[in-house]
């Protein structure tokens, strides 16, 4: 699906760098949301957003940070990357007024950092 | 808290087998759960719901209050369906939360 994308797909950073995963939809859901995947772990929520210029923590939101400016921008940013955020990151988005609670994920970014 | 629970991290069956993909759930309300589906290099998508009761590419899955388990089933296993699964569930009012368990690789063998 062409409605939500991320960039980049791949990306090798050092650590301490600061790294920004985007995320964009076209379908002007209310709700984005920003997952990371790792073995054992399944999918973890890093934060949230109901809007625009509303954001709010997940489950694991230490060392990254959000912003909404825009209904369609969901970036997630990596103040000071660390190794243990070396995972594939998954950027979903739903809406309240479409298929009841059903998530749309972005094709995800597979992050490492050396 | 609302928690997911998938005991198995690897299910191999042969082709033509009955497939049961296992899913416990803790939540103290009354949950919407899922099952979402994530094949080799492609992103994941959602696979059917309980609350629509609907049968896609063959798997059911029956929401067991009683025992607080949402099972994946399929009575015949094909080789299309090895992918990575993931239980998932929300509240049924309000924010969208959506809690996802660990995952469960099924391995189809020819």
């Amino acid at each position: 699906d062409a409605g939500i994308t991320q960039s980049p797909r791949y990306k090798i950073t050092e650590t301490g760098r600061q790294v920004t995963l985007m995320c964009h939809q076209t379908w002007s859901h209310s709700y984005m949301f920003w997952y990371r995947q790792d073995l054992g772990h399944g999918l973890r929520l890093i934060y949230y957003s109901a809007a625009a210029d509303i954001t709010d923590k997940g489950e694991v939101p230490d060392g990254y940070v959000v912003s909404r400016s825009k209904t369609e921008n969901f970036p997630l940013t990596l103040e000071s990357a660390t190794r243990s955020q070396t995972s594939v990151y998954f950027c979903a988005s739903s809406s309240p007024g479409t298929s009841i609670y059903e998530q749309y994920f972005g094709p995800g970014t597979r992050l490492t950092v050396t | 808290a609302q928690r997911v629970t998938q005991p198995e991290k690897l299910l191999s069956v042969f082709k033509g087998a009955p497939v049961e993909l296992k899913c416990n759930y803790s939540y103290s309300g009354s949950p919407e759960l899922f099952w979402y589906v994530q094949y080799s290099r492609q992103r994941l998508q959602l696979l059917l719901r309980h609350i629509s009761r609907e049968s896609i590419k063959g798997f059911t899955a029956d929401l067991n209050k009683g025992e607080t388990s949402f099972h994946l089933k399929k009575p015949f296993a094909q080789e299309e369906d090895s992918a990575m699964y993931y239980c998932a569930l929300t509240n049924s009012g309000g924010y969208q939360k959506v809690t996802f368990g660990t995952g469960t690789k099924l391995q189809v063998i020819p």
